[in-house]
């Protein structure tokens, strides 16, 4: 498998943009979670999915910031319109819950985002 | 205050030393804990897991969890450069109940000198 895919690796907007990040989950894992991490506040959750129904979105920041999973292969993350505090590494990160620890989260390479 | 607190570092040490890692957490109903590790401009990998109180042994990491302090610890022996990352704490509650949710604390970033 070819892991947790996100795109794009870069972005770069100006103030107010609209900006959109994907996510494809590693196939078959039933969880998919958003995250952004910054240097003042570490790894944030952002909102997260169980079988494409999002079930926690209180981490999402502003109604600028809306997160859709149209099916078990694809999330989307957007910010619109965006803003400099924006910037961050956004990462996805699936699991498949089994009943069992590790509940382990394979997390994707992230999303740099820079919002001059 | 956080609900999961850890020193960010950096934490510097010369190669074959013992490093030693640390979080404290406030909520007792955590009851999985896991240490991450994150190279830079990687994603997070799960190094390991324990479950509630006690040790657990890979290789050169151990890591202890003290519920009744609500401390966990994890250690690295005979440091090598290539240990030179953030290493991120996480804990869950009740897996099903938590809906696979983790709180992370907010890292500490190894440097491993050769």
């Amino acid at each position: 498998d070819a892991g947790v895919i996100q795109s794009p690796r870069h972005e770069v907007t100006e103030m107010g943009q609209e900006v959109t990040l994907r996510c494809k989950p590693i196939s078959g894992h039933d969880y998919l979670f958003w995250y952004r991490q910054t240097m003042m506040r570490g790894l944030e959750l952002l909102i997260y999915f169980n079988n494409n129904v999002p079930i926690d979105d209180s981490g999402m920041p502003e109604d600028r910031f809306s997160a859709k999973m149209p099916n078990a292969s694809f999330s989307t993350l957007k910010i619109q319109p965006s803003e400099p505090r924006d910037s961050a590494v956004y990462f996805c990160a699936s699991t498949l819950f089994d009943g069992g620890p590790p509940n382990e989260q394979f997390f994707g390479p992230g999303t740099r985002l820079t919002v001059l | 205050q956080k609900e999961v607190e850890q020193d960010p570092g950096p934490l510097s040490v010369p190669e074959g030393a013992i490093v030693s890692l640390n979080c404290t957490y406030s909520n007792s109903a955590f009851q999985y804990f896991m240490w991450y590790r994150q190279y830079s401009r990687k994603g997070p990998e799960l190094l390991m897991y324990t479950y509630s109180s006690g040790n657990k042994e890979d290789g050169r990491f151990t890591a202890q969890v003290d519920k009744s302090s609500k401390y966990i610890s994890l250690f690295i022996r005979d440091s090598q450069p290539s240990d030179s990352a953030t290493y991120l704490c996480a804990m869950s509650g009740n897996l099903e109940a938590a809906g696979n949710k983790l709180t992370f604390g907010g890292g500490t970033r190894v440097l491993v000198k050769p």
